[in-house]
């Protein structure tokens, strides 16, 4: 089945340094989403994005949805030891069923 | 609200055997998905249910079964486990607006399940 291609597979980081991840597909969705998942925990949405070209925060997170809709991207600014954790980016086609397709996940570790 | 749960938390089993896994959630939400969570793969879409009394494929299917009852309740069983089977396995649901299922889907904390 179709995956997303996110990358990189994992990063270990400086506190304070900013992240930068991405994903990217060979179709087009409808609709990108951020999630971040905790050590022994489910995922939790982070951003959602609905439009090719929408750029959107929540805090020291900020999303993009790529303009040909295939890709996207995830920027932490000034990271700390609480970003720790998996994040998956995920994109949508159709809403009537709700499917998502996910990446492989992005691990960041951020030393003190 | 508890959310999305998921019992067990924690199973061992050998293989061939059987079990079930329940998911509940007191949302109300009209959409539920089971996925399962491997190393490097992400997570993969097993079934999901767009309503009560019905189901439907997703990407790996295979090996898996499922019911949806209740509007609550989403079950995922297997019939006869297989060392491939030892995942992680998560539940989620969506609610639904104009027909179309929102975009958050809200997962459970997830269910351990290594088979020997």
């Amino acid at each position: 089945g179709q995956q997303l291609n996110q990358s990189p597979q994992s990063m270990f980081i400086q506190e304070g340094e900013d992240v930068s991840m991405n994903c990217t597909s060979s179709s087009i969705f409808n609709t990108w989403l951020w999630y971040k998942q905790d050590p022994g925990e489910g995922p939790v949405l982070l951003i959602a994005l609905y439009k090719a070209g929408e750029l959107t925060s929540n805090g020291r997170l900020t999303a993009q949805f790529g303009i040909t809709r295939k890709d996207s991207f995830l920027n932490i600014s000034a990271s700390i030891p609480s970003d720790v954790g998996i994040y998956f980016c995920a994109g949508r086609r159709s809403s009537n069923t709700g499917k998502l397709i996910f990446g492989q996940g992005t691990t960041l570790q951020v030393k003190p | 609200n508890a959310g999305v749960t998921q019992t067990p938390k924690f199973r061992v089993l050998k293989t061939g055997q059987s079990m079930t896994l329940l998911c509940a959630q007191d949302m109300n939400h009209e959409y539920m998905y089971w996925y399962r969570q491997d190393p490097g793969m992400g997570l993969r879409l097993i079934h999901y249910s767009v309503g009560e009394g019905t189901t439907a494929k997703g990407e790996v299917p295979d090996g898996y079964n499922v019911s949806r009852l209740k509007k609550q309740n989403f079950l995922l069983g297997l019939e006869s486990a297989a060392p491939s089977q030892t995942s992680v396995y998560f539940c989620a649901s969506s609610y639904s607006m104009a027909g179309e299922a929102y975009n958050e889907q809200f997962f459970g904390p997830g269910t351990r399940l290594t088979v020997l």
